[in-house]
């Protein structure tokens, strides 16, 4: 499985926005890059996916470098219940996915 | 629409006994994952399963456990003889197949005494 690195913590103040960075240097050329994310006592939860482009959702935008070797998570606006644990994978179709130890991400009130 | 559902959501068990660790994919969806999360560490793939098949089962211990997923019902996720090694919050993901995301569902927490 190609590998992600990412920091193991970031610290942000609440209503600022906030970039979560993914190294992935050995990423294939049919590797999604998928976000997801972990409230504290939850599952994890879909943040966002893309291949070559920048994606933008409702969550965050996803703005992926040009040689494909990292991508940075956007969230624009952070608010308290955006503290979590955010997972940089790196997959295609149906596959199983390869959690990392991700970023804990704090906000400050 | 509902989610994924699992149940129980807590479930306490005594070494040596079973653990049945059920799973209600999306409406619609045909591909089912488990995932197990150890205390304080990542979660870690278990299985995926494609109605009435197993894909990979590369994640699960070979002895002990086992995994289902009839034409008709909910996963089912199976520890035999438990240990306390096998206390752990257990997810179910399931997803309508392609480059669909998958949808977790709250988990199972299971502890053995």
């Amino acid at each position: 499985d190609a590998k992600t690195t990412q920091p193991n913590s970031m610290e942000s103040n609440e209503e600022e926005p906030v970039h979560l960075p993914c190294n992935h240097s050995t990423i294939s050329g049919t590797d999604y890059i998928h976000w997801y994310r972990q409230l504290p006592s939850q599952g994890p939860e879909y943040v966002i996916h893309g291949l070559t482009s920048n994606v933008n959702n409702r969550m965050a935008s996803l703005a992926i470098a040009e040689d494909r070797k990292s991508s940075t998570l956007i969230l624009h606006r952070a608010t308290l219940r955006d503290a979590a644990v955010y997972y940089c994978i790196l997959g295609f179709g149906n596959e199983k996915l390869t959690f990392g130890t991700g970023t804990r991400l704090t906000i400050i009130p | 629409n509902a989610g994924v559902m699992q149940n129980p959501r807590h479930l306490v068990r005594r070494r040596g006994q079973e653990a049945r660790l059920r799973c209600s994919p999306v409406k619609g969806h045909s591909h089912v994952y488990w995932y197990r999360q150890l205390p304080e560490e990542g979660l870690k793939f278990m299985v995926y399963l494609q109605k009435e098949n197993i894909i990979d089962e590369s994640g699960m211990p070979k002895e002990r456990f086992s995994a289902e997923f009839p034409k008709e019902g909910p996963s089912i996720l199976r520890i035999q003889q438990v240990v306390r090694g096998d206390s752990a919050a257990y997810f179910c993901a399931s997803s309508p197949g392609g480059l669909h995301e998958q949808f977790f569902g709250p988990g199972t927490r299971l502890t053995v005494l």
